[in-house]
């Protein structure tokens, strides 16, 4: 059964970092394209980041450049995402997602990051 | 402002037909392959179609998609009380370098 959890959202002060994390399990982790896709509370859907097989190409949307970086641990089947300088505007459910738009796709279930003082 | 559009609702009864639609650009929906997701209340988002208009398995074919230029419809048929949810679509923009998505479009089945 495949699975994607992530963890380490909670609450952050602006300004702060945090790591979220995303293990994968019951696929071949190791030959997807994987992104992250936010959500903040009562809005829609926006892609964040994607990263490659490899962990060679990495993308972003413009409101996070600079601040969040992706990355992959093949061996430890886990994805991540640092971000850093976080605003209450990033204040969002962070949902990991293999294969967004291919035929594989399937989202974890989310994990909720606050920004707030 | 989503760079896709969508209607923020459409409604209809047990049964019917509902249509919904996605309006983008040369620069997403023209050049790169459309996908559609579900997102019930309090669940994380489905992946309903994919390729513009292909049906991942286990997705009944009551739900059907396609493309036309810069646009893209997601239809369904013979709606259920379980299809109540927000419904996305998502494509790559180039020029963007980046994943769009649409506004979301509420489905209430009255």
């Amino acid at each position: 059964e495949v699975q994607l959890v992530e963890s380490g959202g909670g609450l952050v002060q602006p300004g702060g970092s945090l790591r979220l994390s995303c293990a994968a399990s019951g696929f071949t982790f190791s030959t997807y394209w994987m992104h992250w896709v936010r959500q903040a509370p009562g809005k829609g859907l926006v892609w964040v980041s994607r990263i490659n097989t490899d962990g060679s190409r990495t993308n972003y949307a413009d409101s996070v450049k600079g601040r969040f970086t992706i990355s992959r641990d093949n061996a430890k089947n886990t994805l991540y995402l640092q971000m850093n300088s976080l605003r209450a505007e990033d204040t969002a459910v962070y949902y990991c997602v293999r294969d967004l738009g291919g035929q594989r796709g399937y989202w974890g279930q989310g994990t909720l990051v606050t920004v707030s003082s | 402002q989503s760079v896709l559009t969508q209607p923020p609702s459409v409604s209809a009864a047990p049964g019917q037909k509902v249509t919904i639609s996605c309006s983008g650009s040369s620069s997403n929906i023209e050049n790169d392959y459309v996908s559609w997701y579900q997102q019930r209340p309090g669940t994380a988002p489905k992946l309903l179609i994919y390729e513009n208009n292909k049906r991942p398995s286990g997705i009944p074919d009551r739900f059907s998609a396609s493309k036309s230029g810069t646009s893209a419809t997601l239809g369904i048929t013979g709606l259920q009380t379980g299809d109540e949810a927000d419904y996305y679509c998502g494509v790559w923009d180039g020029s963007l370098s980046a994943v769009v998505f649409g506004g979301g479009t509420k489905l209430t089945v009255l």
